[in-house]
């Protein structure tokens, strides 16, 4: 079946270092689509990529979508507290609607203050 | 807050008890969604409603059984249960037909089978 993996499963930063998790599917993605999840927390949207080769920022966040619609990056610049969690991908099933979901194992930051 | 709201947050019942976890959204949203988070598995999704119409099942086990009444709840029924469903319990909303597809998370129902 479909799957989509994320790598690492784990990261512990220092804060003010940078920090990145990859994302990479088995099948071409319509569109990919990033969660954090505090912890205690439930999954938060983040982030929806759908043109092949898209990068979009929010503030020190940098997502990528790859030219062939198969993989994702997140990099956080210069890592703070508040970025701890677990951030996860997702993309649809393969042929199925959008809206129906395939979530990577997700990438727990940690950050040493 | 999402939007999302679940009852109860905790829930410990034995694997005799019938349960029923409830999800309602406030977001006018028309697509809703349960799915299970285990620890070091990938959030799994279970089942999904469309307008009040369930178009997924995800080979999910007969002792999990949802209702959607309408399209802002959403409840899911347990019975006979085993230990290794213990397990977060995500409801999730979003508006099908739009370009984003984002979903929006309650807060879970951490369920325990003892």
């Amino acid at each position: 079946g479909q799957q989509v993996m994320q790598i690492p499963q784990y990261q512990h930063v220092q804060e003010g270092e940078d920090f990145t998790t990859y994302c990479n599917s088995s099948t071409t993605l319509s569109n990919i689509q990033w969660y954090k999840q505090r912890p205690g927390g439930h999954p938060v949207f983040l982030i929806q990529l759908v043109k092949s080769g898209e990068v979009k920022k929010q503030k020190r966040l940098t997502f990528q979508f790859g030219e062939a619609k198969k993989n994702s990056s997140l990099h956080i610049t210069a890592t703070q507290t508040t970025d701890v969690g677990t951030y996860f991908c997702a993309g649809p099933l393969s042929g199925g609607s959008n809206y129906k979901l395939t979530f990577g194992k997700g990438t727990l930051l940690t950050v040493n203050p | 807050e999402t939007g999302v709201t679940q009852t109860p947050r905790h829930l410990v019942m034995g694997m005799t008890n019938k349960k029923s976890l409830k999800c309602e959204q406030h977001l006018g949203h028309n697509a809703m969604y349960w799915y299970k988070q285990s620890a070091k598995k990938p959030l799994e999704l279970m089942f999904v409603y469309n307008f009040k119409e369930q178009t997924e099942n995800n080979s999910v086990p007969s002792r999990f059984s949802p209702e959607c009444p309408n399209s802002s709840h959403l409840f899911l029924h347990l019975h006979t249960l085993q230990p290794e469903d213990s397990a977060l319990y995500l409801c999730a909303s979003s508006q099908e037909g739009l370009a984003d597809y984002e979903q929006f998370f309650g807060p879970g129902t951490r369920l325990t089978v003892l």
